[in-house]
């Protein structure tokens, strides 16, 4: 099993652009999440999804877009990328039933916005 | 408004010499503490759950405890390789099952041989 799979793992963009990032699952998990990764900051959630065609906002949701189409895919989109979407970001995934607490993370993608 | 701090920010061990990290919460509920591994370059890694004041989970070199209002990771006779970030996070009551995690902005451990 590979986990959590998040593609690109770097990207570089100017002002403006659009971009999306994927991540994928093979763990059949429930809930998806993106967290971002600051410097001081803490991982902090953007959106999260509980299944199949459902998103929900989380801590810090603007200028993100999400889409959770299949179950084992979760997409963030930047429609206009600005210098403050400089972060490294996470995917992670759980599952529903009796939950632990543990998050499964993907190795993240590092996005710089010039 | 629901926060997690941790401290210090930057920890140096020498090998053998036990410490501990400290992750102060304020949160409405508690449902429950988290704490991960993250190692450069990579995802954080799950270690323990607590979920009431008392509680006592262990792995290996590391031991973490639960107050009221914050929680410790013990790391008795560390070895170079627990060098990494240690991350705490706090879950809420109302977030059901869900990961909607707050977390603190770590603890750097390096060790030292």
């Amino acid at each position: 099993n590979a986990g959590v799979t998040q593609t690109p793992k770097f990207r570089v963009l100017k002002t403006g652009q659009s971009m999306t990032l994927l991540c994928a699952q093979d763990m059949n998990h429930e809930y998806m999440y993106w967290y971002r990764q600051d410097p001081g900051m803490g991982l902090r959630l953007i959106h999260y999804s509980v299944g199949e065609g459902t998103t929900a906002k989380g801590e810090v949701p603007d200028g993100y877009n999400v889409s959770r189409l299949k179950k084992q895919n979760f997409l963030l989109g930047l429609e206009s990328a600005a210098p403050s979407q400089t972060s490294v970001y996470f995917c992670a995934s759980s599952y529903q039933q009796g939950w632990t607490g543990e998050l499964f993370f993907g190795e993240g993608s590092r996005l710089t916005v010039l | 408004e629901d926060q997690v701090t941790q401290s210090p920010e930057a920890l140096r061990l020498q090998e053998g010499e036990s410490s501990s990290l400290n992750c102060s919460y304020t949160v409405s509920g508690l449902r429950g503490l988290f704490w991960y591994r993250q190692d450069p370059g990579k995802g954080p890694e799950f270690l323990f759950t607590l979920y009431s004041a008392g509680e006592e989970k262990e792995k290996e070199r590391l031991k973490a405890t639960l107050t009221k209002k914050e929680s410790f990771l013990h790391i008795t006779a560390p070895k170079p390789e627990d060098s990494a970030t240690y991350l705490c996070a706090v879950q809420a009551r109302g977030s059901g099952n869900t990961g909607k995690l707050i977390f603190g902005q770590g603890t750097t451990l390096q060790v030292k041989p």
